[in-house]
């Protein structure tokens, strides 16, 4: 049973760099067919996709945040992790990992979400 | 402001039939596959519905979705007090290369 839990700093300061970590269990990160993705949720808010990462590194993201986005995958550690460049308090949300059926096109597998604040 | 557009709230007594619309544009629902997700309270949101109307396993047949053109629908059958939550409609979007949600809709069991 694949499982995805996020992990990294809950409090991060304006224009400073967001950094998560989501790690991989029960299954592998390198699977064909599935890409890895972030999506998050400012409070009360809808979902908001920020982007996609392939276990070969090949990565895709929202226009909206791509020219501050970067993702990376560590297939040795099954993990893959994001980074959010200069964040300000619109940034703050549940950020959750999940898995993305190149094939399907939908995220059928979801981490519980970390909540990030962006506060001084 | 979402790409995809859901009514904010719906509702329904229990053992109803309700329905939840998702309008987009030619560039998402038009042409990919339409997908709803539930998400109950101070959960992650969970895959419902993928490829405009099929279920994955264990979702109940009392939840269907469907598709005409630019637009689709979610409906919930003999509704229970459980399918409280909120939905959410997604697509894949050829202008923005990536998947968009629409704003969600906050079921609500009478």
């Amino acid at each position: 049973h694949l499982q995805l839990q996020e992990s990294g700093p809950r409090l991060v300061k304006p224009s400073e760099t967001l950094s998560l970590t989501c790690s991989v269990s029960g299954g592998s990160i390198s699977s064909n067919s599935y890409y890895w993705g972030w999506i998050r949720q400012p409070p009360g808010k809808g979902l908001e996709w920020i982007g996609s990462i392939y276990y070969t590194g090949g990565a895709y993201y929202n226009p909206s945040l791509k020219s501050r986005v970067t993702t990376s995958v560590d297939t040795s550690r099954n993990q893959f992790s994001l980074k959010l460049s200069s964040v300000t308090a619109a940034d703050t949300a549940m950020y959750y990992c999940a898995r993305y059926s190149d094939y399907d096109h939908d995220f059928d597998y979801w981490g519980q979400g970390t909540l990030v604040t962006v506060s001084s | 402001q979402s790409v995809l557009t859901q009514p904010p709230s719906a509702s329904g007594t229990p053992g109803q039939r309700v329905t939840i619309s998702c309008s987009g544009s030619t560039s998402s629902i038009g042409s990919n596959y339409v997908y709803w997700y539930q998400q109950l309270p101070r959960t992650a949101p969970k895959l419902l519905i993928f490829r405009n109307n099929l279920r994955p396993s264990g979702v109940p047949d009392r939840f269907s979705g469907s598709k005409s053109g630019t637009s689709a629908s979610l409906a919930i059958s003999g509704l229970r007090s459980e399918d409280e939550a909120d939905y959410y409609c997604a697509a894949w979007d050829d202008t923005v290369s990536g998947p968009v949600f629409g704003g969600g809709t906050k079921l609500t069991v009478l």
